[in-house]
Formats: structure tokens, sequence, C-alpha cells
């Protein structure tokens, strides 16, 4: 079982849905939870950091974290199609290194 | 500010050659990672820098990869000699301080494809 768990889509949504992206990991020492963005042929892009359990907003952006089921979400509101990329859970225990997912591939319609 | 800086971007070599990839990171910051992004898959770490010194290789395969870091600002990745399944994104990145390994700061990468 890897440590982290992320459906690779593609998920395809059209203009203004909301989107939901999720993983579930099996380490109960993560705390430090991540959203990265991922364009073609560019590096991941730190999207959103959450700290242990609880929600976090920016903009148009909401991640959640859930550590009693080991579980964390990104919301994305009114996507557009400048959203469309890779998104990237990652986590790491402190000290430790980080772990990543292996991304869900979003496509938005215009 | 300039982000991470990564070089060259796309390189082709056939199997058994030696590949090298450089990085600058962000001015000021201390530790540095190479990552491993095999298509479809997220990054796996192969070593972490703080400053000049190794932190993490635990994950680096050092009969064919080194890396070093000797002025402890900008890095270079090695492989010699490369296989197929080589064939990968190397991204670098690039953090402030030390300890954790949160909110990195990525290049663009280097595409390697080993024929």
């Amino acid at each position: 079982q890897k440590e982290v768990e992320q459906d690779p889509g593609p998920l395809s949504v059209p203009e203004g849905a909301i989107v939901s992206l999720n993983c579930t990991y099996s380490n109960s020492a993560f705390q430090y939870f991540m959203w990265y963005r991922q364009y073609s042929r560019k590096g991941p892009e730190l999207l959103m950091y959450t700290y242990s359990s609880g929600n976090k907003e920016d903009g148009r952006f909401t991640a959640q974290v859930d550590k009693s089921s080991k579980y964390i979400s990104l919301f994305i509101r009114d996507s557009q199609p400048s959203d469309s990329a890779t998104y990237l859970c990652a986590m790491s225990a402190r000290g430790n290194k980080l772990v990543f997912g292996a991304g869900t591939i979003l496509r938005v319609k215009s | 500010e300039a982000g991470v800086a990564q070089s060259p971007r796309y390189k082709i070599i056939e199997k058994r050659q030696s590949v090298a990839f450089w990085c600058n990171p962000i001015s000021g910051h201390a530790t540095l990672y190479w990552y491993q992004q095999i298509l479809g898959q997220g990054p796996k770490l192969l070593i972490q820098f703080q400053n000049n010194g190794v932190v993490d290789d635990s994950q680096l395969p050092k009969d064919r990869f080194s890396a070093e870091r000797l002025k402890g600002v900008d890095s270079t990745l090695k492989i010699q000699p490369a296989k197929l399944e080589d064939s990968a994104v190397y991204l670098c990145a690039s953090r402030s301080g030390g300890g954790g390994s949160e909110k990195l700061f990525f290049g663009s990468g280097t595409q390697l494809s080993v024929l």
C-alpha cells in the first residue's frame, strides 16, 4: 500500500463547476499537508499549505484536512480553463521528507 | 525574486552514457532537493542538501547517481551510466531555513530521455 493515494483522473469538468480533489494517506505522523499545481512541462507550484487539521481558504481554493479519517481535499470554486493542470497532494511529518501523491489531471472545458 | 533555475531543459542520451544536470536555487535558500518524477507519478526525493551537507540520500541509486553542492549554493546531479528506466523529469527544489520539508519551491525541471 502506498503512503499517499490519489486518483490520477483525468477529471473533466465544465467551466464554472466546483471541483473536488482528494487524497488519502496511511501515516498518522503526517502533520503538514500541501497541494501543488503542475502545468505541463513546468515544476510543481505550491498552491495551499495546511498544518494539522482544519480548513484553509485562499480565493477560489479551499483545502481541508481530516486527520481522523486520514483524508485531505482541495476544492476549486468557479473553475476556469486556466485551472487545467495536474494537482499533487503532498505531506510530511515534522523533519521528514515530503511524500507526494501521483497527481490528478484536471481539465476544465470552456 | 528569481526562482529556481535548472539546465538543460531537455536531454536525450543513449543508455550507458553519462549526463549531468545543474541547479541554482533561490538566493539565500539553505536547503536544496533533487527529485525524480517519472511520467504519471509524483516526485520522488533523490537527495536533500542542507547548505553543502547531505541530509538524506536514502533513495539515491548510489551505484550510478551522484550529486554535489560544493559551495552551498548551486548543485549538480550526475547519472553514469544511464539506464532506460532513468527516463524522467529531474526537478530541483529549494527552501529557506532547515528542518522539515514544507513550502518547497521547484524549478521547471530537466526532461531526460534515455534511448
